[in-house]
């Protein structure tokens, strides 16, 4: 069975500190998809990237980045000079095709909340 | 903003009410999804409708019926809800899996109340 663990709970910091957010994926499938999303106190969730099985290429967007260690099964998420604005609960998922219809099902860590204050 | 709209932003009802969601998204995907979120916990799916079609059921009690009127619609009919239904309620929807890049679109969600 798939699962994703989110070991830090809740993680606070002040602004300007960088942080990093881990996640670690359990999985049988060779080919799978990885992602993270944030979700701000409004609600929605927020997609922030995805990365297929077959990429281990470390991804930089912005103050973001992404470690993907297939090796360690893991998929760790970095903030550099964190904002108040970042404050959010975040999310690792890993992404399960569905035999049916082309549609997938996402299975989710428990989330970590981050807290950036001033 | 989302491209995925969510109504009514917040709903507040009896056991014995019969109320419904609704989802609307206009991104043309084919796909779309029922996700349930508790308090401090991660949406677990509900439905994944596909083409149209109801292609998952994640052993969803009756009393929550999904519908899907259209590709850009989609419903859930709430019915003798409990208590423990309260939840925020996310609508989701992605392209094709096999043309796609894997992203689900989420609304910002339904946030229900059971009384």
């Amino acid at each position: 069975a798939q699962k994703v663990t989110q070991a830090q709970t809740e993680i606070s910091v002040v602004e300007k500190e960088d942080v990093t957010l881990d996640c670690v994926y359990e999985t049988r499938d060779t080919t799978y998809y990885l992602f993270w999303y944030k979700q701000p106190p409004s609600g929605e969730l927020v997609f922030l990237i995805r990365r297929n099985s077959f990429d281990e290429q470390n991804e930089i967007s912005g103050r973001y980045s992404w470690n993907f260690q297939k090796s360690t099964s893991s998929f760790n998420f970095t903030i550099t000079a964190s904002q108040v604005v970042d404050s959010a609960v975040y999310f690792c998922a890993l992404s399960e095709a569905l035999a049916q219809g082309g549609s997938e099902k996402l299975v989710f860590g428990k989330g970590t909340k981050l807290t950036v204050n001033p | 903003d989302t491209e995925v709209t969510q109504t009514p932003k917040h709903l507040v009802m009896g056991m014995t009410n019969k109320k419904s969601l609704k989802c609307e998204q206009h991104m043309g995907h084919r796909a779309m999804y029922w996700y349930k979120q508790k308090a401090k916990k991660p949406p677990e799916l509900m439905f994944v409708y596909s083409y149209e079609k109801l292609s998952i059921n994640e052993s969803v009690p009756s009393r929550f019926s999904p519908e899907c009127p259209n590709s850009s619609l989609l419903n859930l009919h709430l019915h003798a809800l409990q208590p423990e239904d309260s939840a925020l309620y996310l609508c989701a929807s992605s392209q094709d899996r096999y043309q796609n890049t894997g992203e689900l679109f989420f609304g910002e969600g339904s946030r229900l109340t059971v009384l």
